[in-house]
């Protein structure tokens, strides 16, 4: 399995634009999860899936921010408008489900810059 | 008060020395206790990971649990220039049937040739 892949890897953009991050799971994994690092506050959990259902998003921080999973082999993280202080690297990592502890397998990051 | 307070470094050290990194935590309710290791530009990749107090070896890697204290470690012996990353101590309970995991910060870690 090529893992968990994310596109684009690089993004820059202008405030106030939309931007759309992509996640392709690894095969047979039924959990999905979007992360937000930065220096300041580290890894964030912003929300996550099972099932393609959208299961906890306490951590989406604002209405600006919008996830989907329409099927179990792809996720997307919109950003409308997207402001400067959403420059961060958004990782998405997929799992198997269990009561108790399955391994995160995380994919290379989206590092956004937004100018 | 964060849940996790990692130590953010850098920590510096020649090769072959022993490093330690430290975590704690103030939730009780944590079940599972893992350290990942990211490298520059990468996804965070699992290291280790234990469920109860005590000790877990795996080559020069060592982790550390003590849930008296609400402390965990990770000692890595003969430390090499290839452990250069930043490590993340992260700690899971059981939230509707599934571990909801919290990440600290990191420690960014450089091994000195």
């Amino acid at each position: 399995d090529a893992g968990v892949i994310q596109s684009p890897r690089h993004e820059v953009t202008e405030m106030g634009q939309e931007v759309t991050l992509r996640c392709k799971p690894i095969s047979g994994h039924d959990y999905l999860f979007w992360y937000r690092q930065t220096m300041m506050r580290g890894l964030e959990l912003l929300i996550y899936f099972n099932n393609n259902v959208p299961i906890d998003d306490s951590g989406m921080p604002e209405d600006r921010f919008s996830a989907k999973m329409p099927n179990a082999s792809f996720s997307t993280l919109k950003i409308q408008p997207s402001e400067p202080r959403d420059s961060a690297v958004y990782f998405c990592a997929s799992s198997l489900g269990s009561v108790s502890y399955n391994e995160q397998f995380f994919g290379p990051g989206t590092r956004l810059t937004v100018l | 008060q964060k849940e996790v307070e990692q130590d953010p470094g850098p920590l510096s050290v020649p090769e072959g020395a022993i490093v330690s990194l430290n975590c704690t935590y103030s939730n009780s309710a944590f079940q599972y206790f893992m350290w990942y290791r990211q490298y520059s530009r990468k996804g965070p990749e699992l290291l280790m990971y234990t469920y109860s107090s005590g000790n877990k070896e795996d080559g020069r890697f060592t982790a550390q649990v003590d849930k008296s204290s609400k402390y965990i470690s990770l000692f890595i012996r003969d430390s090499q220039p290839s452990d250069s990353a930043t490590y993340l101590c992260a700690m899971s309970l059981n939230s509707g049937g599934y571990q909801k995991v919290t990440f600290g910060t990191g420690t960014k870690l450089q091994v000195i040739p």
